[in-house]
């Protein structure tokens, strides 16, 4: 089991590029999500799904948007690219939405803009 | 005002002492309470979960929720340099959205 991966681990974008950031997991879980994680703040959620072809907004939807085609993968696309977008990107999945169910994190990718 | 205040350390203490880290919350809706471990340039990974108020223990690691006073603590007993990292509080309503603390970073010396 590889659990979550997450591709590419470093990548530094200009000013309105765009890029996809990929995600996979290999336990068969429905529920996937993607956040956020800025110096000094909490996880900040992006989106998620519950399960192929079902996405909803988290917290913080602007500038990003999903897809789930499949129960393995779950692209982040960012579109037009802004230094606000300076993070570390983590997915994670859990096999329920039950709260105590453990969400499984990827490594996580770190998103420079510049 | 922040929902989940939590003090982003660094909180450098020597091999074996206990270990207290903190959070607070404004929302008495939440009642799912989890403390996250993360290592430098890894993702989170669960460590506790509690439910409601009240303590639990696994093995050196003890969670403590007290809803009244909005607190949540987590303690580490015999604390090993394997034990350095950030220790981030989350927590949740009844809606299953997690809330996040900003993480403490926590040192072990050995």
């Amino acid at each position: 089991n590889a659990g979550v991966t997450q591709t590419p681990k470093f990548r530094i974008l200009k000013i309105g590029q765009s890029m996809t950031l990929q995600c996979a997991q290999d336990m068969n879980h429905n529920y996937m999500y993607w956040y956020r994680q800025d110096p000094g703040m909490g996880l900040k959620l992006i989106y998620y799904s519950v399960g192929a072809g079902i996405t909803d907004k988290g917290e913080v939807p602007n500038g990003y948007n999903v897809s789930r085609s499949t129960t393995e993968d779950f692209p982040l696309r960012l579109e037009l690219a802004a230094p606000s977008q300076t993070s570390v990107y983590f997915c994670a999945s859990c096999n329920t939405a039950g709260i105590q169910e453990t969400q499984y994190f990827g490594p996580g990718t770190r998103l420079l803009v510049l | 005002q922040k929902e989940v205040e939590q003090d982003p350390g660094p909180l450098s203490v020597p091999e074996g002492a206990i270990v207290s880290l903190n959070c607070t919350y404004s929302n008495s809706a939440f009642q799912y309470f989890m403390w996250y471990r993360q290592y430098s340039r890894k993702g989170p990974e669960l460590l506790m979960y509690t439910y409601s108020s009240g303590n639990k223990e696994d093995g050196r690691f003890t969670a403590q929720v007290d809803k009244s006073s909005k607190y949540i603590s987590l303690f580490i007993r015999d604390s090993q340099p394997s034990d350095s990292a950030t220790y981030l509080c989350a927590m949740s309503d009844s809606n299953y959205q997690l809330i996040w603390g900003a993480g403490t970073k926590l040192i072990i010396k050995p």
